[in-house]
C-alpha cells in the first residue's frame, strides 16, 4: 500500500518549452501533496503544498507562475514548468499524504522525474 | 541553527556492525518524526516514523525519541552493505503537515 507513481521519470527538452509532470496516489487518496526539487548532492528543497480543489501555496522564493501546480483530483497532482530553462535542470520529486493515516503525517514518496533542459 | 540537524557524514561501518545515525532539532513542538533513506538518484524512502518518546522496533532498525533533549536516532542493527546510502531525518510541527528535512547523513557500510 501507500504507492506513489510519477511520470515521466525523466525528460529531456529544450529551453522555452513546458514540461508536465504528473504524480499520482495509486492506492489512496491525497488532499495534500507536495512537489520538491532536489539539486545534486543536496537536500530536498519543497517548492509547494498542493490541495485538492484549492490553489497551492509556494514556498518562499519559488515562482507560481513559473511552476504551475493543479490538483484536480484526490489521486492526481501536476506540476508544469513552464517556459523551462537550462537552470530548471533538477530532480523534481512528489509526495502524498495519506488521507487515511489521520494526523500521522507521513509522506510517500514518488519516485522523481529527471529534467534536462538543453 | 537549523530546523533539523544532521552530521553529514560519511559515517563508515563494517558490515554486521550497528549503525547509529543522530539528528536534532529546534522547534519544542514537532510532533511527528521520520527517517528516509535515500539512495543514489532516488527518491526517499520511508524507514521508520515515531511519535512518542522512547524506542519504536521494525525488524533491523529502531528509532528512538527523546523530546526533552529535542534528540531523534536510528539504529540500524547487522548492517549490511546494501543499507548504503543518505539517511535523512523529517520532522513536522503542529502548525502545519510540511515536512522539515535535515541534510542527511551518509552511511557506508564496508564488507
Amino acid at each position: 500500500g501507500a504507492v506513489v507513481s510519477q511520470h515521466p521519470s525523466w525528460v529531456i527538452c529544450k529551453s522555452g518549452t513546458s514540461v508536465k509532470i504528473e504524480c499520482r496516489s495509486l492506492d489512496f487518496q491525497a488532499t495534500t501533496m507536495f512537489w520538491y526539487r532536489q539539486f545534486p548532492k543536496q537536500s530536498l528543497m519543497l517548492m509547494a503544498t498542493s490541495n485538492e480543489g484549492s490553489k497551492a501555496t509556494y514556498e518562499q522564493g519559488v515562482e507560481k507562475d513559473k511552476f504551475l501546480i493543479n490538483h484536480a483530483s484526490l489521486t492526481l497532482s501536476t506540476l508544469t514548468v513552464t517556459s523551462a530553462h537550462p537552470e530548471d535542470s533538477s530532480f523534481y520529486i512528489c509526495s502524498a499524504d495519506n488521507d487515511r493515516e489521520g494526523v500521522t503525517d507521513t509522506q510517500y514518496f514518488g519516485p522523481g522525474t529527471r529534467l534536462t533542459v538543453l | 541553527q537549523k530546523e533539523v540537524e544532521q552530521n553529514s557524514g560519511p559515517l563508515s561501518v563494517p558490515e554486521g556492525a550497528i549503525a547509529s545515525l543522530n539528528c536534532t532539532y529546534s522547534d519544542r513542538v514537532s510532533q511527528s518524526f521520520f527517517w528516509y533513506r535515500q539512495y543514489s538518484g532516488k527518491s526517499p524512502e520511508l524507514i521508520m516514523s515515531i511519535y512518542s518518546n522512547g524506542d519504536k522496533e521494525d525488524g533491523r532498525f529502531t528509532a528512538q525519541l527523546n523530546k526533552a533533549s529535542q534528540y531523534v536516532s536510528l539504529l540500524i542493527r547487522d548492517s549490511q552493505p546494501s543499507d548504503s546510502a543518505t539517511y535523512l531525518c523529517a520532522v513536522t510541527t503542529r502548525n502545519t503537515d510540511k515536512l522539515i528535512f535535515g541534510t542527511g547523513t551518509r552511511l557506508q557500510v564496508f564488507p
